[in-house]
């Protein structure tokens, strides 16, 4: 089964650059989607298409998408932003969720 | 406004059968594919499976296939996720989730939690 890959938590200062991984074969062959979720709440979506930003998302917010690599870049990070990402993307008609990671805004 | 409203909390026994809804409005219900998203407790989202309203086509996560059945009322803008017989690792939050032509998750339903104890 396919399977995508991020790392386990990332830490980031107030106002710097944090940017999460999302690791599968030849995903850039296919579109990635990034989720935000905090705590006790339903998951947010950041990124669709592997760059675009749904209404309301901070332009903060970006994606690219290349050779086995998904990434979600947030600039000049600020508190409210530190929660989980998770990526998503789709094989065989059947989603598939990246396994997250926790970002720390210290 | 698009919104998911979920059925509320459940607590059943191991062995039991349980029904939980995802129930649509804002918008053309059988237009999107509902999909079904699993968290257990401390862990990351998987993928159920998913459902397009508008004919009941459905597909179903490997893991999943055989262990629930995702249904959907068009005439109630109402997906369904149910259990024939629960198990005690079945206990999880259960979210719903409109899918985009560009098949990502835009619209979430407020998840409902599942306990499944003796």
């Amino acid at each position: 089964s396919y399977e995508l890959t991020q790392p386990p938590s990332v830490s980031v200062s107030p106002g710097q650059t944090a940017s999460i991984t999302c690791s599968g074969d030849k995903l850039g062959n296919k579109f990635a989607c990034w989720y935000q979720q905090k705590p006790g709440q339903s998951p947010v979506l950041v990124i669709y298409q592997d760059t675009k930003r749904p209404s309301g998302i901070p332009e903060r917010f970006s994606g690219s998408n290349s050779g086995n690599t998904a990434t979600l870049t947030i600039s000049g990070t600020q508190a409210m932003d530190e929660a989980d990402y998770y990526c998503q993307a789709w094989d065989s008609n059947t989603g598939v969720f990246g396994t997250g990671t926790k970002v720390t805004v210290l | 406004e698009v919104q998911l409203v979920q059925s509320g909390p459940e607590v059943k026994k191991p062995g039991e059968s349980l029904k939980i809804s995802c129930k649509g409005s804002g918008y053309s219900f059988t237009s999107n594919w509902i999909g079904w998203v699993r968290q257990m407790p401390g862990k990351g989202l998987e993928w159920m499976g998913n459902i397009y309203p508008g004919d009941s086509d459905t597909t179903y996560s490997p893991p999943f296939q055989g262990h629930v059945t995702i249904s959907a009322d068009k005439s109630l803008n109402t997906a369904y996720l149910q259990w024939s017989s629960l198990k005690a690792s079945d206990t999880a939050v259960y979210y719903c989730a409109r899918q985009l032509v560009e098949m990502a998750l835009d619209c979430w339903g407020q998840g409902t939690l599942v306990t499944v104890s003796s």
